[in-house]
């Protein structure tokens, strides 16, 4: 079976760095995507990871361990434009995408 | 580059009519997706073609939802008849074979059926 776990909303302060966790048990894996989704708009690409390890890209980085079924998303220097739901999703074999429900996360001032 | 197309933006309905929704994906993405959001979750995969070719459907309501990619570019998504449970967004996204990771969503269409 599938399950995708994320933290349903997480506060965080601008300036603040953010942690948030994702834990998976699917019946493939190929490759863990995070998606940034503000409200009433479209889910767009943040990161990827295939192999253990953080991936950094500017503000944003991306952990995994495949062991553990585990990755978060790090978020540095938050600004109130980070205010978004956050989206981890499991590539299974076949290239399929499975979405977790995503974390709401609120940036304030 | 012009981006993931889809109309229309919003449709409201009443439970048991039909209703249709239109996708245009970016140009060259080979694979094309239909997903449903409903409020508070995350995107649920409904039907992956490759090129006009069905790869993934089995997460598709085959009695009430249909969908097709004529000519491997556009494609439809049509739902008869709505049900109360089928409000939703419905999302199409696209991306270049081999890279199903990185797929780029349309603004989706936002379904009310009353």
């Amino acid at each position: 079976g599938q399950n995708i776990d994320q933290p349903t909303e997480m506060t965080a302060t601008e300036g603040a760095i953010v942690q948030i966790n994702c834990t998976y048990q699917t019946s493939g894996f190929n490759g863990l995507f995070w998606y940034q989704q503000h409200a009433g708009e479209a889910p767009t690409f943040l990161s990827y990871n295939v192999l253990d390890g953080l991936e950094e890209k500017g503000r944003f980085s991306s952990f995994l361990s495949r062991s553990k079924g585990y990755s978060y998303l790090l978020l540095k220097e938050l600004q109130m434009k980070d205010s978004a739901s956050y989206l981890c999703a499991v590539r299974e074999y076949g290239n399929k995408l499975v979405f977790g429900a995503g974390t709401i996360l609120r940036v304030k001032s | 580059e012009a981006g993931v197309a889809q109309s229309p933006r919003y449709k409201i309905i009443e439970k048991r009519q039909s209703v249709a929704f239109w996708c245009n994906p970016i140009s060259g993405h080979a694979t094309l997706y239909w997903y449903q959001q409903i409020l508070g979750q995350g995107p649920k995969l409904l039907i992956q073609f490759q090129n006009n070719g069905v790869v993934d459907d089995s997460q598709l309501p085959k009695d009430r939802f249909s969908a097709e990619r004529l000519k491997g570019v556009d494609s439809t998504l049509k739902i008869q008849p709505a049900k109360l449970e089928d409000s939703a967004v419905y999302l199409c996204a696209s991306s270049l074979a081999g890279r199903e990771g990185t797929q780029y969503f349309g603004p989706g269409t936002r379904l009310l059926v009353l």
